[in-house]
């Protein structure tokens, strides 16, 4: 059964910090991870999608890395700032070949000025 | 604009009512889902509707009940619910079931209080 953990369960930190997000899953037979932003009382915001043959995904200031064989993925955020504070959930597919998808419990990340 | 639209926002409910979320998209994706978020927990898939039929049903109470009679909307019917069904049910949407390059679409959803 695939199980996704998302560590650390909150972050605080100045504005300008470089910060890593990690995601670790339990069943490396994925064949994609998504990280997705929930800002509060909203849904959620696509931000990269990393299909398995890739390494690394990046957009803007953010670089999501995977790392199949370890159950590993990692979302690297440059030189915060306080509009990045919001929830960061990783997601994996159920199942190979299927877009129902199984979520981590989120980082809850505050950039503060 | 997220291209996926929930409705209501927001609501509260007895034990007793009977209430219907709806969504909806505009973005020609032919798989759509609901999802339940509490407090503290990760999102909980709940139904899964490929081109207007059901492929998945997640162990949900029969006090839920899902309706997609096409592949723009989706309802999701409510019946003498439980105060833990109190959470954000977040609808979504994506291309198709195993399309496995596009991202899920997500709504605002519709925080649901149960009295």
């Amino acid at each position: 059964k695939q199980e996704v953990t998302q560590i650390p369960a909150a972050l605080s930190v100045p504005e300008g910090e470089n910060l890593v997000l990690n995601c670790s899953f339990t069943d490396s037979a994925i064949y994609n991870l998504q990280w997705f932003r929930q800002d509060p009382g909203k849904g959620l915001t696509s931000l990269l999608l990393i299909q398995s043959s890739q390494r690394e995904q990046t957009s803007g200031r953010l670089n999501a890395s995977l790392d199949k064989s370890s159950g590993r993925s990692t979302l690297y955020i440059a030189a915060s700032q306080p509009g990045d504070s919001a929830t960061y959930l990783c997601a994996v597919p159920l199942a190979y070949n299927t877009d129902k998808l199984i979520f981590g419990t989120g980082t809850r990340l505050q950039v503060f000025p | 604009e997220t291209g996926v639209t929930q409705t209501p926002r927001h609501l509260v409910m007895g034990m007793t009512n009977k209430k219907s979320l709806k969504c909806e998209q505009h973005l020609g994706h032919n798989a759509m889902y609901w999802y339940k978020q509490s407090a503290k927990k990760p999102l909980e898939l709940m139904f899964v509707y490929n081109f207007k039929e059901q492929t998945e049903n997640n162990s949900v109470p029969s006090r839920f009940s899902p309706e997609c009679p096409n592949s723009s909307h989706l309802f999701l019917h409510l019946h003498t619910l439980q105060p833990e069904d109190s959470a954000l049910y977040l609808c979504a949407s994506s291309p198709s079931l195993k399309t496995g390059f596009q991202p899920q679409h997500f709504g605002d959803g519709t925080r649901l209080s149960i009295l």
